[in-house]
């Protein structure tokens, strides 16, 4: 089947730091163009990074230099990598699988990260 | 980056209306434009991209148009099951993807 599993989320102080992991079955992250996108409590949707399946990686300016997308290729896992969290970067993470067209037509089921003192 | 606008916000509907979500893009992107639904506490799902091409297994009820800056999502007889909130997204000048704020359809 395929599918995206994430993991990770959880409640972190500000200032902290947290890592979103996405599990793959069923095809190679690798080999597709893989985004997070977040949606905040009540809000639209919001995309945060992506990773090409040449390894080029692309930010939202508002996690830029706080936020690092990668893979592990052997796990067939996408990672999300979160630094110096704001309370504004409380969301619900969505991990999706983009066409390379940017058509987001596999998403994950979401894991929720809240920031909070 | 190209900023996406849906209108209306929300929206109240009976079983069986039809109903038009609008979505208008800050600049041309053709027919780069899908449309995604979300229901409380799931995943978006994709229903429509490239303006106007259904996903597979999406009912025909639900059908897409225009190009350009201006675009529509129609669902032609509302069941139950298709209150939600509707997104639209750019992908003509990717990354970043850009989405539009969302469009709450509830029941009247």
């Amino acid at each position: 089947e395929v599918q995206l599993v994430e993991s990770g989320g959880g409640l972190i102080q500000p200032g902290g730091s947290l890592r979103l992991s996405c599990a793959a079955s069923g095809f190679t992250v690798s080999s597709n163009y893989m985004s997070w996108v977040r949606q905040a409590p009540g809000k639209g949707l919001e995309w945060v990074s992506v990773i090409y399946s040449g390894g080029s990686t692309y930010y939202a300016d508002s996690v830029k230099g706080r936020f690092t997308i990668s893979r592990d290729n052997s796990k067939n896992t996408l990672y999300l990598q979160m630094n110096s969290l704001r309370a504004e970067d409380t969301a619900v993470y969505y991990c999706a699988r983009e066409s390379g067209a940017g058509i987001v037509g596999l998403w994950g089921q979401g894991t929720l990260v809240t920031v909070s003192s | 980056d190209i900023q996406m606008t849906q209108s209306p916000s929300s929206l109240s509907a009976s079983v069986g209306d039809r109903v038009t979500i609008t979505c208008r893009a800050s600049q041309s992107i053709s027919s780069y434009l899908n449309w995604y639904q979300q229901k409380p506490g799931k995943a978006p799902k994709l229903l429509i991209y490239a303006a106007s091409s259904l996903q597979s297994g999406v009912p025909s009820r639900f059908s897409g148009s225009g190009s350009g800056t201006d675009f529509t999502l129609t669902i032609s007889s509302l069941q139950p099951e298709d209150f939600a909130t509707y997104y639209c997204q750019q992908s003509y000048s990717t990354p970043p993807v850009t989405f539009g704020q969302g469009t709450r359809l509830e029941i009247k």
